[in-house]
């Protein structure tokens, strides 16, 4: 079936580093753009980041500019998000989703949880 | 970057009975290439968001026709024709106009 599932959150002390992954499948994934979308708990979102298709480009939130970085594995239908030098207002569920056409964000995973604390 | 506000807020709605929800954008959502890109999606408590309307007024595949979507500009609104209980959580309009794609604050729909 057509899904996205994250993985990899966590607790993880300030300044460290996490990686996520989102794993597609039930759609030809190395034809879609991947974003990702954060959610402070019980607050709104937030748009984390883009890589096209083929990962050519790639775009960032300035709250995350220079400390994370999306990129992509079109043999294993996954999408990562590595996360470095995270700061408490990091803490977010963390959401993958597809960019469909046109300029939507038809597909989106369950979420997971990061946790930022000392 | 486009700022988007949402109103209101928070919304005590009535079965059965209409609502509506006001997206007001700092500057007009319209991509290079014409097009306005201007979204809803809802969030029910505890799952992931949802597309529900794209391109100002297109629903997206399954949405139930009681959800239509207008405006033009810098002011969009969404509106429920009938509230039904599965409509309660969290709308959020959003745009994909230019990077970074941005979010209103959400509006709360209760019964």
């Amino acid at each position: 079936q057509v899904q996205l599932v994250e993985s990899g959150g966590g607790v993880v002390q300030p300044g460290r580093s996490l990686r996520l992954s989102c794993a597609a499948s039930g759609f030809t994934f190395s034809s879609h753009g991947m974003h990702w979308v954060r959610q402070p708990p019980g607050k709104g979102l937030e748009w984390v980041a883009v890589i096209w298709y083929d990962g050519s480009n790639k775009y960032y939130a300035d709250s995350v500019k220079g400390r994370f970085t999306i990129s992509r594995d079109n043999t294993k239908n996954t999408l990562y998000l590595q996360m470095n030098s995270l700061r408490a207002e990091d803490t977010a569920v963390y959401y993958c989703a597809r960019w469909g056409t046109p300029k939507i964000l038809d597909l989106w995973g369950q979420g997971t949880l990061v946790t930022v604390s000392s | 970057d486009i700022v988007l506000t949402q109103t209101p807020l928070s919304l005590a709605a009535t079965l059965g009975q209409p609502a509506s929800i006001s997206c007001r954008s700092s500057q007009s959502p319209v991509h290079s290439d014409g097009n306005t890109y201007l979204s809803w999606l809802q969030q029910r408590p505890g799952q992931p968001p949802r597309l529900l309307i794209y391109k100002i007024s297109n629903r997206f595949s399954g949405v139930p026709d009681r959800f239509s979507g207008s405006g033009a500009g810098t002011d969009f609104t969404l509106k429920i024709s009938r509230v039904e209980a599965e409509d309660v959580g969290v709308y959020y309009c959003t745009q994909a106009a230019q990077f970074p794609w941005t979010f209103g604050q959400g509006t709360r729909v209760d019964i």
